[in-house]
C-alpha cells in the first residue's frame, strides 16, 4: 500500500519563486527520502533525512521532518525551469528495507 | 558507465505471452529491487532481493518472478501477461546495510495489447 502522500498533486510557479511540497506518512520510519523524476526517466535521489533529524539542506533544497506529525516538506528555492519534474517522498520504516513511495507532486516551473 | 541499466526500454506484447525484463547494476550493491509505476504515477515495490532473501510484496501476482543469476543482475519474468500489467517497471539497487539511497534504472515501458 502507499505510505506517503504528497501535497499538492501539482504545482505551477514562475522561475525564481520558491516551491514547497509536502509529504505525509502513516507509520513510524527510519528515514525519509525525496526523489525527483523527469518525464520518461527513472527516479533520482535528492536528499535523505533520518528520523532523528529535523532539517537538512543540500544546495537549493531544504527538507524538514516532523515525526510527531508524520510529515515532511521539500523546499526548492529560486526555482529554475530545469526543476520541472515530479517529486516523490519515500519512507523506509521496516526491517525488510522496502521503501514506500507517495504519488508524487508534479512541479512545473515556467521560464 | 551506466549505474543501473534495464533492457528493453520499450516492450509491446500481446496478452498471454511470457516476457522478461533484464536489469544490471555496476555499483557493487548487494540489494536490488523491482518497482511498478502505473499510469497515475504510483510507484509500488514488487520485490526486494539480496543474496540472503527475497521479499515479495504480497499483492504481486505469482505470474511475476524475479531471477537473480548473480549479485549484479535481477531479471523480472512475467508469465501470461494481462492488460493490467501495462506499466513502467523500474529496477533499483542499494546497499542493504546502510539503507540509504536507491539508484534507479531508466525504466521499461511495458504495453500489453
Amino acid at each position: 500500500s502507499q505510505q506517503g502522500e504528497e501535497d499538492p498533486q501539482a504545482l505551477s510557479i514562475q522561475e525564481g519563486e520558491n516551491a514547497t511540497m509536502n509529504c505525509s506518512y502513516k507509520t513510524s520510519i527510519n528515514n525519509l527520502q525525496w526523489y525527483r523524476q523527469n518525464s520518461g526517466r527513472g527516479l533520482v535521489h535528492l536528499i535523505l533525512i533520518r528520523s532523528n533529524e529535523r532539517e537538512k539542506h543540500s544546495g537549493r533544497l531544504r527538507v524538514t521532518l516532523d515525526t510527531s506529525k508524520k510529515s515532511s516538506s521539500l523546499l526548492i528555492t529560486a526555482s529554475r525551469a530545469a526543476d520541472t519534474a515530479s517529486y516523490f517522498c519515500a519512507t523506509d520504516g521496516g526491517n525488510n528495507n522496502d521503501m514506500r513511495f507517495g504519488a508524487g507532486t508534479r512541479l512545473t516551473v515556467k521560464p | 558507465d551506466t549505474a543501473v541499466s534495464q533492457t528493453p526500454k520499450y516492450l509491446v506484447t500481446q496478452m498471454g505471452n511470457d516476457k522478461s525484463i533484464k536489469c544490471e547494476q555496476n555499483l557493487g550493491h548487494d540489494t536490488m529491487y523491482w518497482y511498478k509505476q502505473d499510469s497515475k504515477k504510483f510507484l509500488k515495490i514488487m520485490f526486494s532481493y539480496n543474496n540472503k532473501e527475497l521479499i515479495i510484496n504480497e499483492t504481486v501476482p505469482n505470474r511475476f518472478s524475479p531471477k537473480s543469476p548473480d549479485k549484479a543482475h535481477l531479471n523480472l519474468h512475467i508469465n501470461s501477461l494481462e492488460l493490467g500489467d501495462s506499466a513502467v517497471y523500474f529496477c533499483a539497487s542499494s546497499h542493504w546495510a546502510t539503507r540509504d539511497e536507491q539508484y534507479f534504472g531508466p525504466g521499461t515501458r511495458l504495453t500489453v495489447t
